[in-house]
């Protein structure tokens, strides 16, 4: 069935760095979508990428869709003490009946 | 306030019982989705209704089940409890299916404790 891989597992970051994680999914999949969940929260919707190549900004987050819409990756430029929290992917697959979380990459930033 | 209602907000039983997990989706979503997540882990696909039907299963155990109702409410219900089947349930609801689907709304969740 369809598996979605995420890395890192855990970040720790100084605030002020610049933070990545990374999707890929072992199928194609017509979107993608990311989460973020604070702690002790529930996951809430980010944005979803659908196009092939697709970049998308919001503020300090880029948020990319591969090439062979497989891949994803999330960007967070000069993290801040309010960026914490665990960061999912999710991917649709092309049946479009499935949402495929990925494991979630936990970013902790230190002050 | 994602719209998405979960009752209880938590729950705890012994081994060997059963329990249902409600969830209310938003208004005019047909879609809901059940999710279970351990502590720290990820989100584990469990089932997808769609207006009542049941349109996709991942990876739910024989001792659960689900059903959506007429009315768009889902139940999820666990029998034969086990240690670890504790962990936080999540309903999320979204307005429909296909590809072109808006995001999925998650609910505060169901935190199952079992002992």
């Amino acid at each position: 069935g369809q598996q979605v891989m995420q890395i890192p597992q855990y970040q720790h970051v100084q605030e002020g760095e610049d933070f990545t994680t990374y999707c890929n999914s072992s199928t194609t999949l017509s979107n993608i979508q990311w989460y973020k969940q604070r702690p002790g929260g529930h996951p809430v919707f980010l944005i979803q990428l659908v196009k092939s190549g697709e970049v998308k900004k919001q503020k300090r987050l880029t948020f990319q869709f591969g090439e062979a819409k497989k891949n994803s990756s999330l960007h967070i430029t000069a993290t801040q003490t309010t960026d914490v929290g665990t960061y999912f992917c999710a991917g649709k697959n092309n049946a479009g009946n499935m949402l495929t979380f990925g494991g979630g990459t936990r970013l902790m930033v230190k002050p | 306030d994602s719209g998405v209602t979960q009752t209880p907000k938590h729950l705890i039983t012994a081994t060997g019982q059963r329990v249902t997990l409600r969830c209310s989706p938003r208004s005019g979503d047909l879609s809901v989705y059940w999710y279970q997540q351990s502590l720290d882990q990820g989100l584990q696909f469990l089932i997808h209704y769609y207006n009542g039907e049941e349109r996709a299963k991942g990876n739910i155990l024989e001792r659960f089940s689900a059903q959506q109702f007429p009315d768009l409410h889902s139940e999820l219900n666990l029998s034969s409890l086990e240690l670890g089947d504790s962990a936080l349930y999540f309903c999320a609801s979204s307005i429909g299916q296909g590809r072109m689907n808006t995001e999925a709304f998650f609910g505060q969740g169901t935190r199952l404790t079992v002992v």
